[in-house]
């Protein structure tokens, strides 16, 4: 089945460590996104990448970094710099201008 | 500069009667408008998109929405709701041209028994 998987379901960090997130895709879209999400608002855009190797900053990248390596692949790092990181993480892909299709989300927590 | 507001951040509606989702949007060029619908602790799903071609789109579970240009609108509605309905919905705009998916803030749907 083509989709688009997230892991883990939930994270928990320690104070200063740095935690990645995996986001993994089989529909052979070029774009991947990730997006934030906290309680009662809607999504913030990280990071985007339009194709492998390259990556821009969204609205709240600072504390967070990313790597396009492979088509499939679009991990995201949330490191000691983010001082707020416990939210609802979604990563998503498309074809150029197409429809997003997200997957189920991680949710960390900083302990 | 393209944005998405929609109206209300609650929405409730009892069993079996209509719905309706409100949504304003602001874009420089032709854009492509989405509605998804949320789950608690899910990821989000597409309900519907409206890409250039027929003003009214029809969606899964029922819903469908027209694009109304002279308002710069695009209204979720479903004509009887449902228990499995209650969610949050999400309306996007993506300008043409670009990358960058616009996200309203989302109107959460409470239906009632």
């Amino acid at each position: 089945d083509g989709g688009i998987t997230q892991s883990p379901k939930y994270l928990f960090r320690k104070e200063g460590q740095n935690v990645t997130l995996s986001c993994e895709q089989n529909l052979n879209h070029d774009a991947m996104y990730w997006y934030r999400q906290d309680p009662g608002q809607g999504l913030r855009l990280i990071y985007y990448s339009q194709i492998v190797n390259d990556f821009q900053k969204g609205d709240i990248a600072e504390g967070y970094s990313v790597s396009r390596e492979k088509k499939e692949s679009f991990p995201l790092t949330v490191t000691s710099a983010q001082k707020n990181p416990t939210a609802f993480y979604l990563c998503a892909s498309s074809k150029r201008e197409g429809s997003q299709f997200f997957g189920p989300g991680t949710r960390l927590t900083v302990l | 500069a393209q944005s998405v507001t929609q109206l209300d951040s609650h929405v409730s509606v009892s069993e079996g009667t209509p719905v309706l989702l409100r949504c304003n949007y602001s874009s420089s060029y032709s854009p492509s408008l989405f509605w998804y619908v949320q789950h608690p602790n899910k990821g989000l799903q597409l309900l519907l998109k409206y890409t250039s071609a027929a003003t009214l789109v029809k969606g899964i579970n029922g819903f469908e929405a027209e694009f109304k240009k002279s308002e710069t609108s695009f209204h979720l509605t479903k004509p009887s709701a449902h228990m499995s309905d209650a969610a949050e919905y999400f309306c996007v705009v993506l300008t043409s041209g670009t990358y960058k998916y616009i996200f309203g803030t989302g109107t959460r749907l409470k239906v009632l028994a």
